[in-house]
C-alpha cells in the first residue's frame, strides 16, 4: 500500500492567489481528515470526511478554505485567497471504519504552504 | 470537550538513558489514547494505543505507555533511547463514536551524544 498521499509537497505562492492541496487516501478508508499544523497552533483539525461527506468543518478557519470530497479515493482542500498567515504545513489523514478512534489515522507526509 | 496537555516542550536525554514524557487527558468517558511521533519534515506515525484492556501498552521502537485512570494519564517511557528517537512526540486523544483525534501541542525530544 502506498499509504496516504499528498500533493504537492512543497507550494510557494504569492498573496491573493488560489491555492488547492490534494489528497489520497488509503484504498478502504472511509474517513479523511485535513489538519493544519504551525509552531504557534500545534496540530489543528480543520474538517473531516465520512464516506465522502462532511462531518465536521468547525475547524476551517474562515470561508476563503474549502474542502471537498467528490469520492473516496480523492480529497482537496482548497484557500482562496490566499494569505500570508495560511502559511503552515496540512497533513491529511486517512483511517477505516474499525478504526473509529482505535488503531488511529495514516498520515500523509503533508504539504509545505508558504504564501508570500 | 476532549483536551490533551503535555506540559514539556522540549526534553533532552542522554543517549542511552531512560525517558519518559508526559502526557494527560480530559475527557468524559473511556478515552481511546494514542502516541504520534514526527520526524522532521515527516507525517505523523502511531507509535502505541490504547482504548481497552491491559493499561500498559507496547508499541513500535521499543516505546510504552501506561494508561492511569485516576490521574488521567498516559505517559509514554522507553528504557534506553537513542540518537535517532530524536523527534516531536504527540499524545492524541479520541472516543470511540467519534471519529476525530485532538492532539497535544507536541514535545521535541532532544538526544545528546
Amino acid at each position: 500500500d502506498a499509504g496516504v498521499i499528498q500533493s504537492p509537497r512543497h507550494e510557494v505562492t504569492e498573496m491573493g492567489q488560489e491555492v488547492t492541496l490534494r489528497c489520497k487516501p488509503i484504498s478502504g478508508h472511509n474517513s479523511l481528515f485535513w489538519y493544519r499544523q504551525t509552531m504557534m497552533r500545534g496540530l489543528e483539525l480543520l474538517i473531516y470526511f465520512n464516506n465522502n461527506v462532511p462531518i465536521d468543518d468547525s475547524g476551517m478557519p474562515e470561508d476563503r478554505f474549502s474542502a471537498k470530497m467528490p469520492n473516496a479515493s480523492f480529497s482537496t482542500l482548497k484557500i482562496q485567497p490566499s494569505e500570508p498567515r495560511d502559511s503552515a504545513v496540512y497533513f491529511c489523514a486517512s483511517s477505516s471504519p474499525r478504526n473509529r478512534g482505535g488503531r488511529g489515522y495514516t498520515f500523509g507526509s503533508g504539504t509545505r504552504l508558504t504564501v508570500v | 470537550a476532549q483536551s490533551v496537555t503535555q506540559p514539556d516542550i522540549h526534553i533532552t536525554v542522554s543517549e542511552g538513558a531512560s525517558l519518559e514524557l508526559r502526557c494527560n487527558y480530559s475527557y468524559g468517558a473511556t478515552p481511546y489514547l494514542f502516541w504520534y511521533v514526527q520526524s522532521p519534515g515527516q507525517g505523523l506515525q502511531l507509535l502505541l494505543k490504547y482504548f481497552s484492556g491491559d493499561t500498559l501498552v507496547q508499541g513500535i521502537k521499543g516505546f510504552e505507555a501506561e494508561f492511569k485512570r485516576s490521574q488521567s494519564s498516559f505517559n509514554l517511557r522507553k528504557p534506553s533511547v537513542h540518537w535517532s528517537d530524536a523527534a516531536e512526540y504527540f499524545c492524541a486523544v479520541g472516543a470511540y463514536r467519534d471519529d476525530k483525534i485532538i492532539f497535544g501541542k507536541g514535545t521535541r525530544l532532544h538526544i545528546l551524544p
